[in-house]
């Protein structure tokens, strides 16, 4: 069975703090992972994927990748209002038959 | 950017009824899927679709579900006999290739589906 777990949250983080979000998973197949964005009632917006371990930066946000630990974390620089949403971790082992988390929901307080 | 659209926005349904849900893919991606997220559940995946095929499912895309690409635009997700527990959020996505690659893999913006 394969799984990824993501704490549900909310994290609440002030304006301008990082956030991070954090994701483990259990099938060692796995060998990429995406991080989505959801606004409530709308649909994942793709934010960063990594496949190789190690760090990957675009703009505000880094992903982590550990796959001996098999953690995935993703770090938001300079949170602003508008990053509130739910952060979907997801996972993928050769194909976009993707296994998702439950979301973490985060909230960033002016 | 392209858009994966999807028709119609919110379907209502009686239980045990018939229905499609509509998707119009990115224009030149070749695989297609369907998702669904269930209130307050995980984005779950349904199927993926290939060259008029079935390329993988997963086990709740069971006998009562069926795609199709109709014609040259759209591909379709068909509910046969709607149960409560369908209730869901409905997401089709398309991509150019099939293995994981450094191209997104867009989502439509959903289809509503209450079962009632």
């Amino acid at each position: 069975q394969k799984e990824v777990e993501q704490n549900s949250g909310p994290l609440s983080v002030p304006e301008g703090a990082i956030a991070s979000l954090n994701c483990t998973y259990s099938d060692r197949g796995s060998q990429s992972f995406f991080w989505y964005r959801q606004y409530s009632g709308k649909s994942p917006e793709l934010i960063m994927f990594i496949y190789s371990n190690g760090d990957k930066e675009d703009g505000r946000f880094t992903a982590q990748l550990n796959k001996a630990s098999q953690y995935v974390s993703l770090l938001i620089r300079d949170s602003q209002p508008s990053d509130s949403a739910t952060y979907l971790c997801a996972g993928g082992a050769g194909s976009y038959q993707l296994t998702f988390g439950k979301g973490t929901k985060l909230s960033v307080i002016p | 950017e392209p858009e994966v659209t999807q028709t119609p926005s919110h379907q209502v349904t009686q239980m045990g009824q018939e229905v499609i849900l509509r998707c119009v893919p990115i224009s030149n991606h070749l695989y297609f899927y369907w998702y669904r997220q269930i209130l307050g559940q995980k984005v779950e995946f349904l199927v993926s679709f290939y060259n008029n095929e079935i390329s993988e499912k997963s086990e709740i895309f069971d006998d009562q579900f069926s795609v199709e690409r109709p014609d040259g635009s759209n591909f379709t997700l068909k509910i046969r006999s709607t149960k409560l527990e369908d209730s869901a959020m409905y997401f089709c996505a398309s991509t150019r290739l099939a293995g994981l690659t450094n191209e997104k893999l867009f989502f439509g913006s959903g289809t509503q589906l209450s079962v009632l």
